[in-house]
């Protein structure tokens, strides 16, 4: 089956630094990978979807300066957490479509911003 | 806007009782509605499909319905065991999107 690997599971970064999470589709190419974000007992908030080789569109009140993604191949997405605060803890999680499977997610990173 | 509600945010049951989890959206125009589970900290597993056309799907204790036209869904769990303790999650695939719009959720717990 489709297999979409997440890594970090999990950092911790001081304020101020970037953290890059990757998500990279492993047997399979994803033209459209989508990232999540969910805090403590609540349901996932799609924060953008990303296409290969083009622009990601940003879902309304998330900051594509904030959250840079990056899917500059068909098995790698890139989401940047830039000038990370604590507020920005929380938990993002991947998710890549395929035509054949449908959507496969990732583990999931926990951050942590201290 | 489409908005995707889940009740009961939390259910607490003994081992072995059938449990029913609800699901309603509001905007049915949809494509497909999923169910999913995610276990404390982890991604999601995909448990069941449902196409707009369809009425239900069945996997093993897991039976999903599907009412477009009233925006509801329900996912029945047959004779419940720990291993089922997790979150659930209902998600719908909302015409001429790629994207996913997923319910608020329900954390399960089921004892021995």
């Amino acid at each position: 089956g489709a297999v979409v690997s997440q890594h970090p599971s999990r950092v911790i970064c001081k304020s101020g630094t970037s953290v890059k999470i990757e998500c990279r589709s492993l047997d399979f190419q994803a033209t459209t990978m989508f990232w999540y974000r969910q805090f403590p007992k609540q349901s996932l908030m799609l924060m953008a979807t990303s296409n290969e080789g083009s622009k990601a569109t940003y879902e309304q009140g998330v900051e594509k300066d904030k959250f840079l993604i990056n899917h500059a191949s068909l098995t790698l997405s890139t989401l940047t957490v830039t000038s990370a605060h604590p507020e920005d803890s929380s938990f993002y999680i991947c998710s890549a479509l395929w035509a054949s499977y449908g959507y496969t997610f990732g583990s999931g990173t926990r951050l942590t911003v201290v | 806007k489409q908005e995707v509600t889940q009740i009961p945010a939390a259910l607490s049951v003994p081992e072995g009782e059938n449990l029913v989890l609800n699901c309603s959206f509001t905007d049915s125009a949809i494509y497909n509605l999923q169910w999913f589970r995610q276990d404390p900290g982890k991604g999601l597993t995909s448990l069941l499909l449902i196409q707009s056309s369809q009425r239900e799907q069945t996997s093993g204790r897991l039976n999903a319905s599907l009412d477009k036209s009233s925006g509801r869904s329900t996912l029945y769990i047959a004779a419940s065991q720990p291993g089922d303790s997790a979150t659930y999650l209902c998600a719908v695939s909302p015409y001429n999107t790629d994207k996913l719009i997923f319910g608020t959720g329900t954390r399960l717990q089921v004892f021995p």
